[in-house]
């Protein structure tokens, strides 16, 4: 079983959707769970994170983690066209110097 | 805002030829990172860097790699002999302290020939 698993997608969907995003892991020692998003030929660019189970919001974006189920999501309200982009789950254990393991990456596109 | 910059936005090379990317942490920034990510597959971590030495690498990161900090502001990932299957994007990042807030760069992408 892959570390972190998240679906490729493609995922379609119309302006003013709700959109959600989903991971699953396979550590029970990932403590640290952060949502990036990638525009197409960027760099990741650091939307959300979360130490803990349950849910953190920040405007139109809230990131949940449910750690009996090593389950995350990421929840977009609202959607916009400049949402579209690939949205990369990553975790970590949070050692020192800890790398970050990332998911595939979901490619989201908004439909104006 | 401070940033990270990477230089050259787009290398080609021929296979078996040594490359060197170049990274520009954000000036108080004290760990570094390089992360690749072939297309249309996921971000995979190669080397943590601090204080002047490896913290962390992964199995990707062979003896054909190498990564130094030659000045106070430059991070370099240096492959020695190249091949085919190096090309991607390579990402480079930082961080002030462990606490996992990495910044990344905008990518150099590799094309080995």
């Amino acid at each position: 079983q892959k570390e972190v698993e998240q679906d490729p997608g493609p995922l379609s969907v119309p302006e003013g959707a709700i959109v959600s995003l989903n991971c699953t892991y396979s550590n029970s020692a990932f403590q640290y769970f952060m949502w990036y998003r990638q525009y197409s030929r960027k760099g990741p660019e650091l939307l959300m994170y979360t130490y803990s189970s349950g849910n953190k919001e920040d405007g139109r974006f809230t990131a949940q983690v449910d750690k009996s189920s090593k389950y995350i999501s990421l929840f977009i309200r609202d959607s916009q066209p400049s949402d579209s982009a690939t949205y990369l789950c990553a975790m970590s254990e949070l050692s020192e110097d800890d790398k970050i393991i990332f998911g595939k990456g979901t490619r989201l596109h908004i439909l104006p | 805002e401070p940033e990270v910059t990477q230089t050259p936005s787009h290398q080609v090379t021929q296979m078996g030829q040594e490359v060197i990317l170049r990274c520009v942490p954000i000036s108080n920034h004290l760990y570094f990172y390089w992360y690749r990510q072939i297309l249309g597959q996921k971000v995979e971590f190669l080397v943590s860097f601090y204080n002047n030495e490896i913290s962390e690498k992964s199995e990707i990161f062979d003896d054909q790699f190498s990564v130094e900090r030659p000045d106070g502001s430059n991070f370099t990932l240096k492959i020695r002999s190249t091949k085919l299957e190096d090309s991607a994007m390579y990402f480079c990042a930082s961080s002030e302290t462990s606490d996992n807030e990495q910044f990344f760069g905008p990518g150099t992408r590799l094309t080995v020939l």
